[in-house]
Formats: C-alpha cells, sequence, structure tokens
C-alpha cells in the first residue's frame, strides 16, 4: 500500500461546479498536511495547509480526518485556472523526518 | 535570492556521461531536498538534507545517483554514467526547519539522455 493515495482521476468538471479530492495516509505517527498544486511542466507550489479543525481559503476548504487517516479538498465554483494537478503531502517524524507526496489528482475545468 | 534556484534549467547529455545538478535553496531555510519527476508521473523522492548532513537517502535509485550539500547552503545532485531511464526533471526544494513546514521547489533541471 502507497503511504498517500489519492483518487486517480482526471476529474473533468464545468466552470462552476463543486468538486472534491480526497486522499489517504498510511501512517498515523503523521503529522502535517498540505495541498499542493502543479501546473503542466511547472514545479509545485504550496495551495493550502490543512488543519484538525478544517480550513478555507477563499472558494477552497481543506479538512481533515485523524481518525480515519483522510484528507480532501473541496474546490466550489471551479474556474478555467484551477485546471491542475492537486497533489496531496504529509510529513511525518518516524526517527526521522519525512516528506511525502502523492501522486496527484489532474483537474480539467472546461468552458 | 528570493526563491530556488536551480541549475542548469536544462541539460541534454549522451547516455554514458556524468551530469551535475546544482540547487541553491531559499536563504535561512535548513532543509533541502531532491526530487525527481518522469513525464506524466508524480513526484519520486531522492534524498533530503538537514544542514549538511542526509538523514533520509532512501530514495536514491542507484549507486550512480549521489548528493552532498555544502555550507548548510548550495546542494549538488552527480547521476554518473547516465542512462535513457535517467531523463525526467530533477526538482530541487527546501523548507526553514524540517519537514513540515511549507516546501518551496525550485523550477527544476530538466535532464535528457540521449
Amino acid at each position: 500500500r502507497k503511504e498517500v493515495e489519492q483518487d486517480p482521476g482526471p476529474f473533468n468538471v464545468p466552470e462552476g461546479a463543486t468538486v472534491a479530492f480526497n486522499c489517504t495516509y498510511s501512517n498515523s505517527a503523521s503529522q502535517s498536511f498540505f495541498w499542493y498544486r502543479q501546473d503542466c511542466r511547472k514545479e509545485p507550489k504550496l495551495l493550502m495547509s490543512v488543519y484538525s479543525s478544517g480550513n478555507e481559503d477563499g472558494r477552497f476548504t481543506a479538512q481533515l480526518n485523524r481518525a480515519s487517516q483522510y484528507i480532501s479538498l473541496l474546490i466550489r465554483d471551479s474556474k478555467l485556472s484551477d485546471s491542475a494537478t492537486y497533489l496531496c503531502v504529509v510529513s511525518l517524524n518516524t526517527g526521522g523526518f519525512k516528506t511525502i507526496f502523492g501522486a496527484g489528482t489532474r483537474l480539467f475545468v472546461k468552458a | 535570492g528570493a526563491g530556488v534556484s536551480q541549475s542548469p534549467s536544462n541539460k541534454v547529455t549522451e547516455k554514458g556521461k556524468d551530469v551535475e545538478l546544482r540547487c541553491d535553496p531559499i536563504s535561512g531555510h535548513t532543509a533541502l531536498y531532491w526530487y525527481r519527476q518522469s513525464l506524466g508521473q508524480g513526484l519520486e523522492f531522492l534524498i533530503y538534507f538537514q544542514g549538511n548532513s542526509a538523514p533520509d537517502k532512501s530514495g536514491l535509485p542507484s549507486d550512480r545517483f549521489s548528493a552532498e550539500r555544502t555550507g548548510g547552503s548550495v546542494s549538488t545532485l552527480t547521476i554518473q554514467r547516465t542512462q535513457q531511464e535517467d531523463s525526467a526533471v530533477y526538482l530541487c526544494a527546501s523548507s526553514f526547519g524540517p519537514p513540515g513546514n511549507t516546501i518551496y521547489f525550485g523550477e527544476g533541471s530538466w535532464l535528457t539522455v540521449v
């Protein structure tokens, strides 16, 4: 089993749609959680951190469920510019620090 | 500099040659990471430095790959006797402190082995 698993995608949605991505992680010692965005042939960039209480940044909402070892990202009112690959990222300390990236979920938003 | 700087941005090399990829992290960032990404694939972890030491080298794919970091700053990833399967973009990233803090990526070094 992969340490971080994401929905395979791709997701094809119309503009204005709401779309949700899921991510599960296998190590209960995981401490920090993030969503990164990667545009085609570009480097990943931080979209938002994920906090235990859940957090929102404009049209984006991230949630964490430690009991189920599950992270989600919700995008409301999708824009064409949201088209990208979304990477789930988990950091943990198991005697040595480790940051693990999921394989990513591709999103295509169409007019 | 303001961001993570990598060089060269593009490199085409012949199979069997050695290549060196350089990363200059954000000033003050103590942690430095190397990842590899093949076209259309996810990020593959290679190695992580905290200061000049590498507590996690588990991702280096073979003994042809090595990396060092000097002065707690610049890092070099060396690939010896390159193979065609080494073709990928090599991404360097840095963070302040250990993993758990935001990681900032460079634009990558695109390596093509012909």
